[in-house]
């Protein structure tokens, strides 16, 4: 069965740069979850997005925005990286009348 | 959403039945609970949900009080494939926007041989 995809999976970047991670969830899906895990720290939510539209916003700094195109394929962009910013980013999908989240197996962004 | 309370570690012998509690004393009527795990640093994993009545799926079971303050992850036949952090998660019925999952601290468990 399909699963969520994420590009890249790895990912280095140097302070102030800015980075795109992409996730492709599962077909049919309509909604997507973006969520951050820093080093031996539990996920946190950052935002999701419903039918192209955002439907939940979390503890996402104001460098990051994020929006799923027409194909439900969703992008996180970050600016102005941080030390603080190095973590394990997850992408999850779902459908609207079943709740249940599939996660993909993460980007790791590394800022050095 | 509710707040859940989470032993932090907990072991169990390969082949034996790990219990994994969880208290959620503020939980709502209309809220569910929900089970995650995350094996390390991978994408965390669904594993089974409820709201009043016990619930089986091939993973797992959950045993939901009839008050419905706590509950226990019953893994039936533990092997080493299920070490990992278990979430255990309340959340609202689902909506047309969906709902985040807010994980808590969590359970990591241990298999042992």
């Amino acid at each position: 069965a399909a699963g969520v995809i994420q590009s890249p999976r790895h990912l280095i970047k140097e302070k102030r740069e800015t980075a795109t991670l992409k996730c492709y969830p599962i077909p049919r899906h309509d909604t997507v979850y973006w969520y951050q895990q820093g080093p031996g720290q539990d996920p946190q939510f950052l935002i999701s997005f419903y039918e192209k539209m955002q439907s939940d916003k979390g503890s996402i700094p104001d460098r990051f925005s994020a929006q799923q195109f027409s194909d439900y394929h969703s992008e996180l962009n970050m600016s102005s990286l941080e030390l603080g910013d190095s973590a394990l980013y997850f992408c999850a999908s779902s459908l609207e009348w079943n709740n249940e989240q599939f996660f993909g197996p993460g980007t790791r962004l590394t800022v050095l | 959403d509710a707040k859940t309370t989470q032993p932090p570690s907990m072991d169990c012998a390969e082949g034996r039945a790990a219990n994994l509690p969880c208290n959620h004393s503020t939980i709502s009527g209309n809220e569910y609970v929900y089970w995650y795990r995350q094996i390390h640093s991978q994408g965390p994993q669904y594993i089974i949900h409820g709201l009043k009545n016990n619930e089986t799926n091939e993973m797992a079971s959950l045993i939901i009080t009839e008050d419905r303050k706590s509950s226990t992850l019953i893994l039936p036949h533990a092997t080493l494939r299920d070490t990992a952090v278990y979430y255990c998660i309340v959340r609202p019925p689902t909506s047309n926007s969906g709902y985040a999952l807010n994980f808590g601290k969590g359970t990591s468990l241990l298999v042992t041989p």
